[in-house]
């Protein structure tokens, strides 16, 4: 049981190129959320989803963009990368169905995207 | 205004002091307030996770929420070095599922 993982750890971008963070979780958790953290800062969330095929913006998704087909994966893509975008990327998902776990995220590890 | 708010800090504070970090919020949807410790350069771990207002203790946290002040605490008893960390509130609204941290507080415990 893995948990969620994320990939890449680190990544060093130009401006203006794309890429994408993958996301995948294998405890068939419904809800899954993507968060940013600048340094010194709280987790903001950019964008989450309550389960396949469904998405929806957090407190900061411009620049950004999802999908979720399927309940275990859920990339967040970066179009047309720029400085302001340098930060340490979370992925994280819980369960939401009925149980005193339902609400406790699960995070991934971290990934480090710096934008030169 | 944001939907959360939290006293960035940095609070330093003498080992054996009581330490009390807040965070305050505006949306009525928010129904679950949890609190999350974060060492550096690591992802954040569950403290502690509250649904109804009043308080719940473990150990020598305590967490309390007062719903129709749209206010929460969480209290640090006898605080330790090993407790040097940011520490952030975050809140579920009942509405959709999402998910909001505040900016997190900065804590340094001296020995």
């Amino acid at each position: 049981n893995a948990g969620v993982t994320q990939t890449p750890k680190f990544r060093i971008l130009k401006i203006g190129q794309s890429m994408t963070l993958q996301c995948t979780q294998d405890m068939n958790h419904n809800y899954m959320y993507w968060y940013r953290q600048d340094p010194g800062m709280g987790l903001k969330l950019i964008y989450y989803s309550v389960g396949a095929g469904i998405t929806d913006k957090g407190e900061v998704p411009n620049g950004y963009n999802v999908s979720r087909s399927t309940t275990e994966d859920f990339p967040l893509r970066l179009e047309l990368a720029a400085p302001s975008q340098t930060s340490v990327y979370f992925c994280a998902s819980r369960t939401g169905t009925a149980g005193s776990g339902a609400n406790v995220l699960t995070f991934g590890a971290g990934s480090r995207l710096t934008v030169l | 205004q944001k939907e959360v708010e939290q006293d960035p800090g940095p609070l330093s504070v003498p080992e054996g002091a009581i330490v009390s970090l807040n965070c305050t919020y505006s949306n009525s949807a928010f129904q679950y307030f949890m609190w999350y410790r974060q060492y550096s350069r690591k992802g954040p771990e569950l403290l502690m996770y509250t649904y109804s207002s009043g308080n719940k203790e473990d150990g020598r946290f305590t967490a309390q929420v007062d719903k129709s002040s749209k206010y929460i605490s969480l209290f640090i008893r006898d605080s330790q070095p090993s407790d040097s960390a940011t520490y952030l509130c975050a809140m579920l609204s009942n509405q959709g599922g999402k998910l909001i941290f505040g900016q997190g507080t900065e804590l340094s415990v001296k020995p």
